[in-house]
């Protein structure tokens, strides 16, 4: 079993929310874990968005609106990404990553998409 | 303004190896860990490895899958980290990437390294 897990796609309208989900492996507790999470456009490089591990330890990332927000759901062992007041320029894939054992790990990413 | 440029990919027979740089700017280099992250065509993100700051002992970490054969160092007076990459194999062939640690808050354009005989 992987150890974060992304669902490979999302869709939602524009204007509207999209919740992007990252679920730890069974045995690593999310509470414990900063979760990062990046953005990529085709051709281009992943781009920071934010870090999230509780409300009193976040960041956002430099220039990175403020529709871009992070949580966790401690009963499903996930971080979530909130996009809100979707646009088409927020279609992108999405990955999220912890530092677990000395090695960073990344998600499989989700494509989302704006439609 | 941050940034990392990377140099050093192209096209590598099996077996062969391949030094990837990466030449920072914009922040003081030294105060960071610093990693590299791959990406295969069509493909995730994979973590490859880190170096920590000499804060921190610069010492190394890297992936399962190339650990023994890719080596992480670091020359803080030029602002350059290093990926030498040995034996290399077809499944390495990606997109190379250098980002500023711990957070990867920074990354490079990427330099693409193809393995095919």
């Amino acid at each position: 079993q992987a150890v974060l897990t992304q669902p490979s796609s999302l869709s939602a309208s524009p204007g509207a929310s999209a919740s992007l989900t990252c679920t730890l492996r069974s045995g690593i507790n999310v509470g414990t874990y900063r979760i990062y999470w990046y953005q990529q456009k085709p051709g281009s490089p992943p781009q920071y968005l934010l870090r999230y591990k509780s409300d009193s330890d976040k960041q956002q990332g430099s220039g990175v609106p403020s529709r871009f927000s992070g949580s966790k759901d401690a009963s499903a062992n996930a971080g979530i990404l909130l996009i809100s007041g979707l646009q088409s320029e927020d279609e992108a894939d999405y990955y999220c990553m912890i530092w677990h054992s000395s090695a960073s790990v990344f998600g499989g990413g989700t494509k989302l998409t704006v439609l | 303004e941050v940034q990392l440029v990377e140099s050093g990919g192209g096209l590598v027979q099996p077996g062969r190896s391949l030094r990837l740089s990466c030449t920072a700017s914009g922040f003081t280099f030294g105060d960071y860990a610093m990693s590299w992250v791959r990406q295969a065509p069509g493909k995730g993100l994979e973590w490859v490895g880190f170096i920590r700051s000499k804060a921190y002992g610069g010492t190394t970490e890297y992936a399962a899958s190339v650990k023994g054969r890719f080596t992480i160092s670091r020359d803080d007076s030029k602002s350059i980290a290093y990926l030498q990459m040995n034996s290399l194999k077809t499944e390495d062939t990606a997109v190379y990437y250098c980002t500023r640690a711990v957070a990867n808050d920074y990354w490079g354009q990427g330099t693409l390294v193809t393995v095919s005989s």
